[in-house]
């Protein structure tokens, strides 16, 4: 079926480590995002890409890296985690600039030890 | 920058009173959107205001945009348990239409 996932649903790590979120739609959208979800913060935006290989940084963007070779894909890399990424990461495409709905994945739960 | 401040920050409510949340930003704004997060779910996307003052309804939702663009208010009349879940406003400006930025939502909880 169409949509988009988000994997692993769950991740545990140590500080310190390199950790790889991966987010893949089936819509062909143009835009994908990565936010973060913290008690208090609401969503905040890390990464943003508007076509592949056009990438941009949103609010908080220290401590991640994104790429996009295939449209279909916008992995979040954590370099070297640590705790304070301790968090929910939803990723979100949207198809372009005039109608902004965005479509968001299921999320995944990342604990950094 | 962009900020956008939403209020109330929770909101706990008996079964058939109404329910509002506001939505103001520091800026203009090209347009606003509104989510709709169950718990432990992913956020939903609701509805897109675009025009000075536009008005929309879904049912019992009422949206509104201010005539400054630079408000907004989602109502709930009559609130059900359905209705449970926190209400986030998502925000772009004319500088940047992609980069949105989503206010911190307002959680509404429901009492039977």
């Amino acid at each position: 079926d169409a949509g988009i996932t988000q994997s692993p649903r769950y991740k545990i790590t140590e500080t310190g480590r390199q950790v790889t979120l991966m987010c893949h739609q089936t819509w062909s959208h143009s835009y994908m995002f990565w936010y973060r979800q913290d008690l208090g913060h609401g969503l905040r935006l890390i990464y943003y890409s508007a076509a592949a290989d056009i990438t941009d940084k949103g609010e908080v963007p220290d401590g991640y890296v994104v790429s996009r070779s295939k449209t279909e894909n916008f992995p979040l890399t954590l370099e070297s985690a640590t705790r304070s990424q301790t968090s929910v990461y939803f990723c979100a495409s949207q198809v372009g600039t005039t109608y902004n709905e965005q479509f968001f994945g299921p999320g995944t739960r990342l604990t950094v030890l | 920058g962009q900020q956008v401040m939403q209020i109330p920050q929770y909101q706990h409510v008996q079964e058939g009173e109404d329910f509002t949340t506001y939505c103001n930003s520091s800026t203009t704004l090209s347009n606003i959107q509104w989510y709709k997060q169950r718990p432990g779910g992913h956020p939903v996307f609701l509805i897109q205001l675009v025009k000075s003052g536009e008005v929309k309804k879904q049912k019992r939702l009422t949206f509104q945009f201010g005539e400054a663009k630079k408000n907004s208010s989602l109502h709930i009349t009559a609130t059900q348990t359905t209705d449970v879940g926190t209400y986030f406003c998502a925000v772009s400006g004319y500088s940047s239409a992609s980069k949105i930025i989503f206010g911190s939502g307002t959680r509404l909880s429901i009492r039977p």
